[in-house]
């Protein structure tokens, strides 16, 4: 079974510093990861994804995520933070192997951003 | 938001009502998807389509039904029999890769 978590409800971090903001997961098999950004009364909008070949991937607004198979994780960083980047975020993975497309999503982190 | 539209924004049901949300994509995407979203809370997927005339329920699929008869169009009702559906409704759309979200409707049983 597919599983993702985010082990950190909320991130504090000062505007201008670096934020991680955390994900692990569980699959069968190889996977496709994502992170999703989701703003006030919004619909989630995607930032980035991993599907195979360089472990780093970079993506919208400044974000990049590294993938570590070893450690089942895909954490979500930015060198310097910006107050509008608070918003909240969502890691999913998908199974590779898996013939239905569906996605699971993690529980969500509030990254809050202070000036 | 891309190319999903969600109609209305807002929706206002009085108890033992049925209400349908409405979802378009004009991406072309095969598959789409509606999940519901609680303060605080994570998403949770409600229904999901593959391909048109077939689709399959999610984790908390009670008190929902969905129709898929184009391509680009994946309504959701909400039927009476669901117990609390006070929530935010999100709908999506992908290929074999990242989905696509509408920006949602959010409905209050009054």
């Amino acid at each position: 079974a597919q599983s993702v978590a985010q082990p950190e409800d909320q991130v504090n971090v000062a505007e201008g510093n670096p934020l991680t903001v955390k994900c692990t997961y569980s699959v069968s098999g190889n996977p496709y990861l994502f992170w999703y950004v989701q703003y006030p009364n919004r619909g989630l909008q995607f930032l980035l994804k991993y599907i195979t070949g360089d472990n780093l991937v970079k993506g919208s607004y400044g974000f990049e995520a590294e993938f570590n198979k070893s450690q089942t994780s895909f954490h979500l960083k930015k060198p310097s933070a910006l107050v509008s980047d608070s918003a909240l975020y969502f890691c999913a993975v998908r199974d590779k192997r898996s013939s239905a497309s569906k996605i699971i999503f993690g529980s969500g982190t509030r990254l809050s951003i202070r000036p | 938001d891309g190319g999903i539209t969600q109609s209305p924004k807002y929706l206002f049901r009085k108890e033992g009502q049925n209400v349908t949300l409405s979802c378009e994509q004009n991406l072309n995407h095969d598959a789409m998807y509606w999940y519901r979203q609680d303060p605080g809370q994570g998403l949770r997927l409600i229904y999901y389509s593959q391909i048109v005339n077939d689709f399959q329920k999610g984790d908390i699929a009670e008190g929902y039904s969905v129709s898929r008869e184009k391509k680009e169009s994946f309504p959701l009702t909400v039927t009476s029999a669901q117990k609390n559906p006070t929530a935010f409704y999100l709908c999506a759309s992908s290929t074999r890769g990242e989905q696509f979200f509408g920006p949602g409707t959010r409905l209050t049983v009054l």
